[in-house]
């Protein structure tokens, strides 16, 4: 699976949108991009995933550049319960995520 | 729905000591994986179970082991403890998206202390 790059830590204010960039330069055709969330001392969330376009749920957007070597989580009104590590992993289709590997993810902190 | 359940939520054990860890996976969810999550080395797999046969195998010694039952529910057992095995345990159960890409639903997690 593709190896994925993130900032270690991100600040945002409260009410402003988050935008976490994710580069995983060597990704394959078939592989997805899927980003987590881990708030402290909690299970791992899903939040959104994506293979070639853009995608939007009601958690957040994920924009994929069209050579797919980086992608940008964005989350539209950020709040204090959003404060937590983001995961980029890149994984390929077809029942493979069992073994995704979680990097370090990105630290985002919302403040008031 | 019922999300993921893990029991039990804290465990303290001493050196040497086998522990046994439970996990309910969502209704009509077939596989359960197993991680282990430490500050040092982040979320590593352990295996993964599906309809009562382990599917697939992380690289962990022998005395991590586990099983999965008719119902789904999975457990894991860490024989012989060590300080090492101090770590927050999770399970994730999965559901196919029917695209080739799936989501992983995780528990909460067992967190786990060795003394």
């Amino acid at each position: 699976d593709a190896k994925t790059t993130q900032p270690p830590s991100m600040d945002c204010a409260e009410g402003r949108a988050a935008n976490l960039p994710c580069n995983h330069s060597t990704i394959s055709g078939n592989e997805y991009v899927y980003w987590y969330r881990q708030i402290h001392s909690q299970g791992p969330q899903y939040i959104i995933h994506g293979l070639k376009n853009n995608e939007t749920n009601e958690m957040a957007s994920l924009i994929i550049t069209e050579d797919r070597k980086s992608s940008t989580l964005i989350l539209p009104h950020a709040t204090l319960r959003d404060t937590a590590v983001y995961y980029c992993i890149v994984v390929l289709g077809g029942g493979s995520n069992y073994k995704l590997t979680f990097g370090k993810g990105t630290l985002l902190t919302v403040n008031p | 729905k019922a999300g993921v359940t893990q029991t039990p939520r804290y465990l303290i054990k001493t050196r040497g000591q086998q522990v046994t860890l439970s996990c309910s996976p969502i209704s009509g969810h077939r596989s359960v994986s197993w991680y282990q999550q430490t500050p040092g080395q982040g979320l590593q797999f352990l295996f993964e179970y599906f309809s009562e046969t382990q599917r697939n195998k992380g690289n962990f010694p022998g005395r991590f082991s586990g099983r999965q039952f008719s119902n789904s529910r999975s457990e894991m057992n860490v024989s012989t403890l060590e300080l090492g095995d101090s770590a927050l345990y999770l399970c994730a159960s999965s559901l196919a998206l029917g695209t080739g890409a799936e989501k992983l639903f995780f528990g909460s997690g067992t967190q786990l202390s060795v003394l």
